[in-house]
């Protein structure tokens, strides 16, 4: 499985402010994914980041909230901006090992717990 | 859109009993992976399945992926403290026309007493 970091691994912010999450991974990987999980609650998938396009969002995320960039095949970032409480969240990247295989799994990070004042 | 139900929500178990849980849905999945969540901690892969019917162990945990590839399953075996977590489900859409997303089950949370 791949090696994928994450920074910061938490982070407590003030509302209206911006936190822009890193996710870095030891192998070079077509797709990676960024998702939210709310307290107690399931993975939401925002959106999905390949190299060198715009990324693709979900219904109920939008680019200016979420901007991602992925600049190269190892690493991407996701900006949460204009916080609120409602954004107080774990942000997970995941990657696919190899696009091109018949069997596709991903594997996360591990995960920013982001606290929202 | 898709959603998986996934049950039971909670379990609450004696170190050594078997452990079962299950996820169902309305749409078709290609693959289905199982994985486990521990607190603090991003899910960590347990079992992929990839083909309807297959049966897959990985140690004392044993998953199927349903013969209608609208659900699977997952045991596990004379639990032991360390299998406390919270286990999703989820299932991979097709990639040609959804881009091979994966759709998430709500977590079932387990706890072994000792």
């Amino acid at each position: 499985s791949a090696v994928i970091s994450q920074k910061p691994s938490r982070d407590i912010c003030q509302r209206g402010t911006s936190l822009t999450i890193q996710c870095q991974v030891d192998s070079q990987v077509t797709m990676m994914f960024w998702y939210r999980q709310q307290p107690g609650q399931s993975l939401t998938l925002i959106a999905t980041a390949n190299q060198g396009s715009e990324a693709t969002y979900e219904s109920g995320f939008v680019i200016d909230k979420f901007p991602i960039s992925r600049p190269n095949l190892t690493f991407s970032t996701l900006t949460v901006s204009n916080m609120s409480p409602e954004d107080s969240s774990i942000y997970l990247c995941s990657v696919e090992r190899d696009y091109l295989m018949a069997h596709n799994e991903q594997f996360f990070g591990p995960g920013t717990r982001l606290t929202v004042l | 859109g898709q959603q998986l139900n996934q049950s039971p929500q909670s379990m609450f178990i004696q170190e050594g009993e078997d452990v079962s849980m299950n996820c169902t849905s309305s749409s078709i999945f290609n693959t289905w992976l199982w994985y486990k969540q521990d607190p603090g901690e991003g899910p960590v892969l347990l079992i992929a399945l990839y083909k309807a019917g297959e049966l897959t162990s990985n140690g004392r945990l044993t998953a199927q992926f349903g013969i209608t590839r609208k659900d699977s399953f997952l045991n596990i075996s004379a639990s032991i403290p360390s299998d406390v977590g919270i286990y999703f489900c989820a299932g991979q859409l097709p990639r040609r026309n959804q881009g091979g997303k994966l759709i998430f089950g709500q977590g079932t949370e387990l706890s072994v007493k000792p």
